[in-house]
């Protein structure tokens, strides 16, 4: 079974400023997708940025940016001139894929709750 | 497209009660999941369908819940003789659009949040 560690349960950052959420994963696979989704309060999670596992590129999207290491199994999220925003949950997500019924559902770590602060 | 919808959003009832929740996922979408989320921590796996079929259920999915995807459309997830521990937000979440390449990518709803007295 796979497993989503986010060892920080909450951070808070100035506006305009840099910020990196960590997250670990443990797994055997190595066809796999990693994902940030944002969970606003009181509204729905929506996907942030995905990575592939086979790509040694790190993904980007406009302001967010991950740092994928695949041996050490670590996947960080980094948020560049935070917005207010972003003030939100943070879910760092597992998911393998192939074929099979077990796959491409999402594992969950617990969590980081990210306040931007004006 | 309207995106993923939940009904109803909040239910509170007495524990013993049966609760049904709905989801009604985008409709180019052939997989549909449930997932549960208690208070501070991450959605938790329930189920997941792929079309009509049922292909996995979590441990959690104790006798007490089901869940339907009769036409491979609409879902529902019926909790019977509920217990003040089932208290969370039950979310829905669909993917894999047809005859389109699949990014892994799970769209949410808005959850329906339960509380049992």
């Amino acid at each position: 079974a796979q497993t989503v560690t986010q060892s920080q349960p909450e951070m808070s950052v100035q506006e305009a400023e840099t910020v990196t959420l960590s997250c670990t994963y443990d797994t055997s696979e190595n066809n796999y997708y990693l994902f940030w989704y944002k969970q606003p309060p009181s509204r729905q999670m929506i996907l942030v940025i995905r990575q592939e596992a086979y790509k040694q590129q790190n993904a980007t999207e406009n302001r967010f940016s991950v740092n994928f290491q695949k041996a050490a199994k670590s996947f960080s999220l980094k948020i560049s001139d935070s917005q207010l925003g972003d003030t939100a949950m943070y879910f760092c997500a597992f998911m393998k894929h192939g074929s099979g019924g077990s796959n491409y559902k999402l594992t969950f770590g617990k969590g980081t709750l990210l306040t931007v602060n004006p | 497209d309207t995106g993923v919808s939940q009904d109803p959003r909040h239910k509170i009832t007495k524990r013993g009660q049966n609760v049904t929740f709905r989801c009604d996922p985008i409709s180019e979408h052939n997989r549909l999941y449930w997932y549960r989320q208690t208070l501070g921590q991450g959605p938790e796996f329930l189920t997941y369908f792929q079309n009509e079929a049922q292909l996995e259920k979590s441990r959690l999915l104790s006798d007490r819940f089901s869940a339907e995807r009769p036409k491979g459309s609409f879902s529902t997830l019926e909790i019977q003789r509920t217990e003040q521990g089932d208290s969370a937000m039950y979310l829905c979440a669909s993917s894999f659009p047809y005859g389109r390449t699949d990014t892994g990518e799970l769209f949410f709803g808005e959850g329906s949040r339960l509380t049992v007295l």
